[in-house]
């Protein structure tokens, strides 16, 4: 297993500005979810991906969106940073029920 | 709608104390995924079990057990034995409906002291 990382690993950006975070999927699966955990809560879903197309969506805007590359990695784009985007970002790969976390992104939006 | 409900936000035991984790969760789904998740300080999220609604059996993997029941719609999870090392906080997750995106409970906050 090579498992699922994420890059990068901090990030402090400023409000307004846009970032991109990415997601390297474990081999063999082919749907990629992003998760928002702000702290002290847990997480909550943003977008899942499926063979390069969005095939869900949590109650985000817009201004988060993403992309699933042929290789199943992914990324996720916000623009318009909002003070309260200020949070752990978690990727996971799954494939069916089988699912595995990445160790997380976490932003600081100042 | 789908909810996932820990009451407990924060629990603190004593080193060999057993801990119950409690779960409730709401779904309309008749096929739906149960799932115990810990995440210690660095963020990452270990996964702990995953139990499908036809399966009611309960489990026990070495010092955790896991009780099911579908009558009161709850998913407790016990820790026999504390140990430091169960330190972290643990969520309870639900997967159903058409989307199949997983469901978090707030999370508690297990810290067991030597």
């Amino acid at each position: 297993e090579t498992g699922v990382t994420q890059s990068p690993t901090h990030l402090i950006k400023t409000r307004g500005q846009q970032v991109t975070l990415r997601c390297s999927s474990q081999s063999g699966h082919n749907t990629v979810s992003w998760y928002q955990q702000a702290l002290g809560q847990g997480p909550q879903f943003i977008f899942q991906y499926y063979r390069e197309e969005e095939n869900g969506r949590g109650n985000f805007p817009p201004r988060f969106s993403g992309l699933q590359f042929p290789n199943y990695s992914s990324e996720l784009n916000v623009n318009a940073l909002e003070l309260d985007d200020s949070a752990l970002y978690l990727c996971a790969s799954s494939q069916g029920q089988a699912r595995l976390f990445g160790p997380g992104t976490r932003l600081t939006v100042l | 709608a789908q909810k996932v409900t820990q009451a407990q936000t924060e629990i603190s035991v004593v080193e060999k104390e057993d801990v119950t984790l409690d779960c409730v969760y709401e779904t309309r789904d008749t096929t739906y995924y149960l799932f115990w998740y810990k995440q210690p300080p660095s963020g990452e999220l270990v996964f702990l079990i995953r139990r499908n609604s036809f399966d009611e059996q309960n489990e026990i993997s070495g010092r955790y057990s896991w009780n099911f029941q579908k009558s009161t719609s709850s998913f407790n999870f016990t820790i026999t034995a504390s140990q430091v090392v169960d330190s972290a906080v643990y969520f309870c997750a639900l997967s159903g409906g058409s989307q199949g995106n997983l469901i978090f409970g707030k999370g508690t906050k297990l810290s067991v002291k030597p």
